[in-house]
Protein backbone atom coordinates (compact mmCIF):
# COMPACT_ATOMS: atom_id res chain seq x y z
CA UNK A 1 0.00 0.00 0.00
CA UNK A 2 1.04 3.81 -0.44
CA UNK A 3 1.71 4.94 3.11
CA UNK A 4 0.42 9.10 2.80
CA UNK A 5 1.94 11.06 5.97
CA UNK A 6 0.50 14.59 6.93
CA UNK A 7 2.58 17.23 8.97
CA UNK A 8 1.42 18.69 11.16
CA UNK A 9 -1.16 16.84 12.49
CA UNK A 10 -2.54 20.00 14.11
CA UNK A 11 -2.26 23.53 12.78
CA UNK A 12 -3.43 26.65 14.99
CA UNK A 13 -3.94 29.83 12.87
CA UNK A 14 -4.74 33.36 13.43
CA UNK A 15 -8.03 34.44 11.07
CA UNK A 16 -6.62 36.09 8.13
CA UNK A 17 -3.50 34.56 7.81
CA UNK A 18 -2.41 31.62 5.81
CA UNK A 19 -2.40 27.83 6.61
CA UNK A 20 -0.49 24.94 5.38
CA UNK A 21 -0.58 21.53 5.39
CA UNK A 22 2.33 19.10 4.01
CA UNK A 23 1.52 15.35 2.73
CA UNK A 24 3.95 12.85 1.37
CA UNK A 25 3.49 9.93 -0.36
CA UNK A 26 5.64 7.01 0.19
CA UNK A 27 6.39 6.65 -3.31
CA UNK A 28 5.18 8.71 -6.72
CA UNK A 29 1.50 9.34 -7.65
CA UNK A 30 2.42 10.42 -11.04
CA UNK A 31 -0.52 8.89 -13.38
CA UNK A 32 1.20 8.65 -16.77
CA UNK A 33 -2.12 8.47 -18.31
CA UNK A 34 -2.41 12.73 -18.49
CA UNK A 35 1.04 13.24 -16.80
CA UNK A 36 -1.43 14.07 -13.49
CA UNK A 37 -0.27 14.06 -9.98
CA UNK A 38 -3.05 11.69 -8.79
CA UNK A 39 -3.52 13.41 -5.25
CA UNK A 40 -6.73 14.56 -3.71
CA UNK A 41 -7.73 16.56 -0.28
CA UNK A 42 -10.76 16.88 1.58
CA UNK A 43 -12.20 18.93 4.33
CA UNK A 44 -14.09 16.87 7.06
CA UNK A 45 -16.43 18.97 9.74
CA UNK A 46 -17.71 17.30 12.52
CA UNK A 47 -21.45 15.68 11.96
CA UNK A 48 -21.30 15.94 7.72
CA UNK A 49 -19.51 13.93 5.18
CA UNK A 50 -16.32 14.57 4.10
CA UNK A 51 -15.96 17.27 1.02
CA UNK A 52 -13.94 17.31 -1.99
CA UNK A 53 -11.57 20.59 -2.16
CA UNK A 54 -8.68 19.63 -4.50
CA UNK A 55 -7.97 17.22 -7.18
CA UNK A 56 -5.19 16.26 -9.44
CA UNK A 57 -2.96 17.44 -6.67
CA UNK A 58 -3.76 21.31 -7.89
CA UNK A 59 -7.88 21.21 -9.40
CA UNK A 60 -10.07 23.15 -7.11
CA UNK A 61 -13.12 21.34 -7.15
CA UNK A 62 -16.22 23.81 -8.74
CA UNK A 63 -17.77 25.90 -6.14
CA UNK A 64 -14.54 25.74 -3.86
CA UNK A 65 -13.61 28.96 -2.46
CA UNK A 66 -10.21 29.85 -4.32
CA UNK A 67 -8.58 30.93 -0.83
CA UNK A 68 -8.07 27.05 -1.02
CA UNK A 69 -5.08 25.96 -3.48
CA UNK A 70 -3.34 22.52 -3.87
CA UNK A 71 0.21 21.94 -5.03
CA UNK A 72 3.43 19.75 -5.10
CA UNK A 73 4.30 16.96 -7.26
CA UNK A 74 5.92 13.24 -7.29
CA UNK A 75 5.59 12.51 -3.44
CA UNK A 76 5.17 15.63 -1.78
CA UNK A 77 1.94 17.83 -1.79
CA UNK A 78 0.69 21.01 -0.04
CA UNK A 79 -2.54 22.30 0.70
CA UNK A 80 -2.56 26.33 1.27
CA UNK A 81 -4.99 28.25 2.80
CA UNK A 82 -4.52 31.47 2.15
CA UNK A 83 -6.39 33.54 4.70
CA UNK A 84 -8.49 31.45 7.07
CA UNK A 85 -12.13 31.75 7.78
CA UNK A 86 -13.84 30.35 10.90
CA UNK A 87 -15.74 28.22 8.68
CA UNK A 88 -12.50 26.44 7.63
CA UNK A 89 -12.24 24.63 11.34
CA UNK A 90 -12.21 20.99 10.09
CA UNK A 91 -9.61 18.20 9.62
CA UNK A 92 -7.87 17.97 6.02
CA UNK A 93 -7.06 14.79 4.56
CA UNK A 94 -4.70 14.17 1.46
CA UNK A 95 -5.55 11.03 -0.47
CA UNK A 96 -3.44 9.16 -3.28
CA UNK A 97 -5.97 7.58 -5.85
CA UNK A 98 -3.03 5.80 -8.49
CA UNK A 99 -3.21 2.27 -7.01
CA UNK A 100 -5.65 0.45 -4.69
CA UNK A 101 -6.21 0.91 -2.00
CA UNK A 102 -6.36 4.56 -2.78
CA UNK A 103 -4.93 5.73 1.05
CA UNK A 104 -5.71 8.49 3.11
CA UNK A 105 -3.26 10.43 5.04
CA UNK A 106 -3.74 10.84 9.03
CA UNK A 107 -5.94 14.29 8.56
CA UNK A 108 -4.62 17.42 9.89
CA UNK A 109 -6.76 19.08 12.37
CA UNK A 110 -7.11 22.93 11.51
CA UNK A 111 -7.87 24.90 14.61
CA UNK A 112 -8.29 29.24 15.11
CA UNK A 113 -5.96 30.74 17.23
CA UNK B 1 -28.69 16.35 -9.12
CA UNK B 2 -26.31 13.50 -8.07
CA UNK B 3 -27.23 12.16 -4.82
CA UNK B 4 -26.02 9.23 -2.36
CA UNK B 5 -28.41 8.51 -0.09
CA UNK B 6 -27.25 5.80 2.56
CA UNK B 7 -29.44 3.53 4.52
CA UNK B 8 -29.98 4.29 8.24
CA UNK B 9 -28.24 3.89 11.85
CA UNK B 10 -28.14 0.40 12.93
CA UNK B 11 -27.20 -1.09 17.01
CA UNK B 12 -26.54 -4.52 16.35
CA UNK B 13 -24.84 -7.84 18.76
CA UNK B 14 -21.29 -8.96 18.53
CA UNK B 15 -21.85 -11.86 16.07
CA UNK B 16 -24.91 -10.27 14.08
CA UNK B 17 -25.00 -9.73 10.78
CA UNK B 18 -25.73 -6.37 8.87
CA UNK B 19 -25.85 -4.83 5.52
CA UNK B 20 -25.92 -1.44 4.99
CA UNK B 21 -26.87 0.69 1.99
CA UNK B 22 -25.97 3.88 -0.80
CA UNK B 23 -28.60 4.30 -3.61
CA UNK B 24 -27.34 6.70 -6.19
CA UNK B 25 -29.53 9.31 -7.81
CA UNK B 26 -29.18 12.02 -10.72
CA UNK B 27 -26.31 10.00 -12.75
CA UNK B 28 -25.64 6.51 -15.10
CA UNK B 29 -25.08 4.52 -11.87
CA UNK B 30 -23.97 1.60 -13.84
CA UNK B 31 -20.56 3.46 -14.71
CA UNK B 32 -18.98 5.24 -11.96
CA UNK B 33 -17.47 3.28 -9.34
CA UNK B 34 -18.53 3.44 -5.71
CA UNK B 35 -16.67 2.92 -2.63
CA UNK B 36 -17.00 2.69 1.15
CA UNK B 37 -14.65 4.80 3.90
CA UNK B 38 -14.78 4.17 7.51
CA UNK B 39 -14.33 6.50 10.45
CA UNK B 40 -13.70 4.61 13.96
CA UNK B 41 -14.79 7.13 16.62
CA UNK B 42 -12.06 9.58 16.92
CA UNK B 43 -9.99 8.36 14.02
CA UNK B 44 -9.33 9.19 10.76
CA UNK B 45 -11.14 7.58 7.53
CA UNK B 46 -9.99 4.51 6.05
CA UNK B 47 -10.36 3.42 2.25
CA UNK B 48 -12.74 -0.33 2.54
CA UNK B 49 -13.14 -0.88 -1.28
CA UNK B 50 -14.79 0.03 -4.33
CA UNK B 51 -16.98 -1.81 -6.32
CA UNK B 52 -18.14 -1.19 -10.70
CA UNK B 53 -21.47 -1.42 -10.46
CA UNK B 54 -21.52 -2.30 -14.40
CA UNK B 55 -20.17 -5.85 -14.27
CA UNK B 56 -19.55 -5.68 -10.28
CA UNK B 57 -15.78 -5.62 -10.65
CA UNK B 58 -14.74 -5.63 -6.47
CA UNK B 59 -11.38 -3.98 -5.28
CA UNK B 60 -10.80 -4.09 -1.35
CA UNK B 61 -8.48 -2.69 0.85
CA UNK B 62 -6.20 -5.73 2.57
CA UNK B 63 -7.29 -4.92 5.79
CA UNK B 64 -11.03 -4.92 5.00
CA UNK B 65 -10.40 -8.09 2.76
CA UNK B 66 -12.28 -11.35 4.09
CA UNK B 67 -13.80 -8.61 6.86
CA UNK B 68 -16.89 -7.35 4.99
CA UNK B 69 -18.35 -7.81 1.28
CA UNK B 70 -19.33 -4.63 -1.18
CA UNK B 71 -21.81 -5.89 -3.59
CA UNK B 72 -24.19 -3.42 -5.93
CA UNK B 73 -27.74 -4.09 -7.13
CA UNK B 74 -27.87 -2.11 -10.51
CA UNK B 75 -32.05 -2.39 -11.41
CA UNK B 76 -32.31 -0.16 -7.93
CA UNK B 77 -28.64 1.98 -8.46
CA UNK B 78 -27.80 0.52 -4.63
CA UNK B 79 -24.61 -0.63 -3.51
CA UNK B 80 -24.22 -2.73 -0.25
CA UNK B 81 -21.23 -3.46 2.49
CA UNK B 82 -22.27 -6.41 4.59
CA UNK B 83 -20.84 -8.13 7.72
CA UNK B 84 -21.37 -11.89 8.47
CA UNK B 85 -20.37 -11.25 12.26
CA UNK B 86 -19.92 -8.17 13.31
CA UNK B 87 -17.19 -7.13 16.09
CA UNK B 88 -17.40 -4.64 18.74
CA UNK B 89 -14.24 -2.90 16.34
CA UNK B 90 -16.83 -2.33 13.43
CA UNK B 91 -18.08 -0.17 15.70
CA UNK B 92 -17.89 3.08 13.30
CA UNK B 93 -19.38 5.98 10.96
CA UNK B 94 -19.44 4.34 7.43
CA UNK B 95 -19.32 6.57 3.68
CA UNK B 96 -20.18 5.48 0.46
CA UNK B 97 -18.82 7.79 -2.24
CA UNK B 98 -18.97 7.96 -5.47
CA UNK B 99 -15.96 8.25 -7.82
CA UNK B 100 -15.89 11.41 -10.22
CA UNK B 101 -14.92 8.76 -13.43
CA UNK B 102 -15.49 5.38 -14.51
CA UNK B 103 -11.92 4.58 -14.78
CA UNK B 104 -9.79 3.22 -11.30
CA UNK B 105 -8.18 6.17 -11.10
CA UNK B 106 -11.03 8.13 -9.57
CA UNK B 107 -10.83 10.45 -6.10
CA UNK B 108 -14.55 10.85 -4.67
CA UNK B 109 -16.87 13.56 -5.35
CA UNK B 110 -20.15 12.83 -4.11
CA UNK B 111 -20.43 11.12 -0.48
CA UNK B 112 -23.55 9.84 1.40
CA UNK B 113 -24.66 11.42 4.06
CA UNK B 114 -22.55 8.46 6.29
CA UNK B 115 -23.95 6.01 8.53
CA UNK B 116 -23.32 5.07 12.43
CA UNK B 117 -23.21 1.64 12.78
CA UNK B 118 -22.45 0.82 16.79
CA UNK B 119 -21.94 -2.96 17.68
CA UNK B 120 -22.11 -3.50 21.63
CA UNK B 121 -23.42 -6.52 23.58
Amino acid sequence: DIVMTQSPDSLAVSLGERATINCKSSQSVLYSSNNKNSLAWYQHKPGQPPKLLIYWASTRESGVPDRFSGSGSGTDFTLTISSLQAEDVAVYYCQQYYTTPHTFGQGTKLEIK
Amino acid sequence: EVQLVQSGAEVKKPGESLKISCKGSGYRFTSQWIGWVRQMPGKGLEWMGIIYPGDSDTRYSPSFQGQVTISADKSISTAYLQWSSLKASDTAMYYCGRFAYDILTGYFDYWGQGTLVTVSS
